[in-house]
């Protein structure tokens, strides 16, 4: 099975701040990626499809790259509504959609 | 809009069983493939389950096959997870969530992200 592993687990920053998160897969996954944000109490929520492509009504500050088996997730300028945890998934090879560990972001 | 909405998820002893159910709306229903996704207390996301949009391929997790059963009932917009032989183990909030492609996007749909999730429905399993 794929693996996925998020890096860092946890992260602490400010408002304004660029932030990066980084999803390695454990062998090859094309651009088979999406990253979730989840908030507490609610359920994930798509920002990032097929590695790079912005799901319609995510803002613009956030963007996603890579392909293969490194990935990262960007914040741009952080904003006060992104402080929460964040998932990677990976979709390339099914019945076996995994995802990432998650990182928590935190106000600094 | 689309709308997925859980139920179902009780407290359940070990050995027992439960059914949970989602009912979709906002979308054609048929078009898509259906997952079941859950999430332990404090933990990450583990998916489930999957169901093809015409109920004829079924896939799961390795942690719920043999024990967990996924349907859908297009007629009724209704996803379904009958989980049975439950354990401590299988507790957490289970969401059901909607592949963002249809199924003739790669003739399967399962090869995509899930863009559309239920507020989901807890299920825990203790005596």
């Amino acid at each position: 099975a794929i693996q996925l592993t998020q890096s860092p687990s946890s992260l602490s920053a400010s408002v304004g701040d660029r932030v990066t998160i980084t999803c390695r897969a454990s062998q090859g996954i094309s651009s088979a990626l999406a990253w979730y944000q989840q908030k507490p109490g609610k359920a994930p929520k798509l920002l990032i499809y097929d590695a790079s492509s912005l799901e319609s009504g995510v803002p613009s500050r956030f963007s996603g790259s890579g392909s293969g088996t490194d990935f990262t997730l960007t914040i741009s300028s952080l904003q006060p509504e992104d402080f929460a945890t964040y998932y990677c998934q990976q979709f390339n090879s099914y019945p076996s959609y995994t995802f990432g560990q998650g990182t928590k972001l935190e106000i600094k | 809009e689309v709308q997925l909405v859980e139920s179902g998820g009780v407290v359940v002893q070990p050995g027992g069983s439960l059914r949970l159910s989602c009912a979709a709306s906002g979308f054609t229903f048929d078009d898509y493939t259906m997952h079941w996704v859950r999430q332990a207390p404090g933990k990450g996301l583990e998916w489930v389950s999957l169901i093809s949009w015409d109920g004829g391929s079924t896939y799961y997790a390795d942690s719920v096959k043999g024990r967990f059963t996924i349907s859908r009932d297009n007629s009724k917009n209704s996803l379904y997870l009958q989980m049975n032989s439950l354990r401590t183990e299988d507790t957490a909030l289970y969401y059901c969530a909607k592949g963002r492609e249809p199924y003739y996007y790669d003739s399967s749909g399962y090869l995509t992200s899930f863009d559309y999730w239920g507020q989901g429905t807890l299920v825990t399993v203790s005596s």
